[in-house]
């Protein structure tokens, strides 16, 4: 089946040791986006590309970089995670990201991130 | 900016009851809206959208919405819930202009007591 996949469902890492978490897509579709989603709050966009254009939320922190090496990966590296980085981490696609924002995303299962 | 907000966090239903989750949205435009749903261990997935037109828009497993633009509302009903639909369900807008990206709701999470 297409689909979403994210490696590992559950990272565990130290304070401060850089971390990269893995997202994988079957659809070949043109946008990827990584989100973080801490306890009882939404999802909050951290950035997204678009094909290879890397686009970056205004009040995503420095610590948190992304790449993109070909249409069907796309990691989430945090260079220096600290206790609040602790969260979920979702990883969505979508077909396209103009016709005014009517795509549908399609997520991943999400790696739940813990920072000792 | 846009924003949504959820009215409950958390609900509990005993089976056969009736479901309705509040979602309002706040923006200056034209909006999208969504309703996606998580159940347990699994992924966010759509439950369903409105775009435009008929605003009563019906999604799977039974779940319909509303939107009443006067209201900014966007709330989620099933008549009858099931003990499967134990999940947590998110509400999200993304505004309609250019390329834009979902805002979501905190999210209610159900849970159905058999």
């Amino acid at each position: 089946d297409a689909m979403v996949i994210q490696n590992p469902r559950y990272q565990v890492t130290q304070f401060g040791k850089p971390v990269t978490l893995s997202c994988s897509q079957t659809l070949n579709h043109n946008v990827m986006y990584w989100y973080q989603q801490k306890s009882s709050q939404a999802p909050k966009l951290l950035f997204h590309y678009y094909d290879k254009d890397f686009n970056n939320e205004a009040d995503t922190p420095d610590n948190f970089q992304s790449r993109r090496p070909n249409t069907s990966f796309c990691f989430l590296d945090i260079r220096s995670p600290g206790l609040g980085d602790a969260a979920m981490y979702l990883c969505a696609t979508s077909r396209d990201r103009g016709s005014g924002g009517t795509d549908t995303q399609y997520f991943g299962p999400g790696t739940r991130l813990t920072v000792l | 900016a846009q924003s949504v907000s959820q009215h409950n966090h958390h609900v509990i239903l005993s089976e056969a009851a009736s479901l309705e989750l509040g979602c309002n949205y706040s923006y200056g435009g034209t909006v999208n809206l969504f309703w996606y749903v998580q159940y347990p261990g699994q992924h966010l997935q759509l439950l369903l959208k409105y775009f435009s037109g008929d605003p009563l828009v019906k999604g799977i497993k039974g779940f319909e919405a509303e939107f009443i633009k006067s209201k900014f509302s966007f709330n989620l009903r099933k008549p009858s819930v099931q003990w499967s639909d134990t999940a947590e369900y998110f509400c999200a807008v993304t505004p309609r202009r250019g390329y834009s990206t979902l805002t979501f709701g905190k999210g209610t999470m159900l849970l159905v007591s058999p």
